[in-house]
């Protein structure tokens, strides 16, 4: 069964940094494409990041490009995002996200983590 | 970028009721399309990918169709645990646009 553990997230001033991360299981991790997807209350869901399977591309949405890096460590099957000079406007729920078929570099989603709130706040 | 276009943004039907939501791209992708259903405070869920493709365990009343730039989410007979808000999402390549969204509620 596939399962993906996230931790992290919280409630941040502006300008901060808080790091999400994803643990996973009941796949082989380093055939797939990850991500992140947030939700902010009340809205639609924004594809935020994707890393391809072995890390060697990493794609953006614009308003995160240069302030969060996402990450994975297919040795502990561990996916991250690191977000840095927070925003009001980065205020939601984030969700870790499985590529739907391997090798893909980045396609649907069919698995998705139970969600962690980000509350970038004064 | 290419952009995703949902109609209408919410709907209300009845009970056995042929449904369609509508997602138009603004540029061609191809086949290179997913809907997803999330219900109020679930997680989201893959219903359909490579515009028609229905995942596993999804009800065959879901249906897609479409390339291109025009798509179409169809739910055959309307049943209440479909009240949920559907988006389509593009994946031919970054960025993975979702649109808007589509409430679809029970009259």
């Amino acid at each position: 069964e596939v399962q993906l553990l996230q931790s992290g997230g919280g409630s941040v001033q502006p300008g901060g940094s808080l790091r999400l991360s994803c643990a996973a299981s009941g796949f082989t991790f380093s055939n797939y494409a990850m991500g992140w997807v947030r939700q902010a209350p009340g809205k639609g869901l924004e594809w935020v990041s994707t890393i391809s399977d072995g890390g060697r591309r990493t794609y953006y949405t614009d308003s995160v490009q240069a302030r969060f890096t996402i990450s994975r460590d297919d040795s502990k099957n561990t996916l991250d995002l690191q977000m840095n000079s927070l925003r009001a406007e980065d205020t939601a729920v984030y969700y870790c996200a499985k590529e739907g078929a391997p090798h893909s570099g980045g396609g649907y989603i069919d698995h998705w983590g139970q969600g962690t709130l980000v509350t970038v706040s004064s | 970028d290419i952009q995703m276009t949902q109609s209408p943004s919410s709907l209300s039907a009845s009970v056995g009721d042929r449904v369609t939501v509508t997602c138009r791209a603004s540029q061609g992708i191809n086949n290179h399309l997913a809907w997803y259903q999330q219900k109020p405070g679930k997680l989201p869920n893959l219903l359909i990918y490579g515009a028609s493709t229905l995942q596993s365990g999804v009800p065959s009343r879901f249906s897609g169709s479409g390339s291109g730039t025009d798509f179409t989410l169809t739910i055959s007979s309307l049943q209440p645990e479909d009240v949920a808000t559907y988006y389509c999402q593009k994946y031919d390549g970054a960025p993975l646009t979702f649109g808007g969204g589509t409430k679809v509620e029970i009259k």
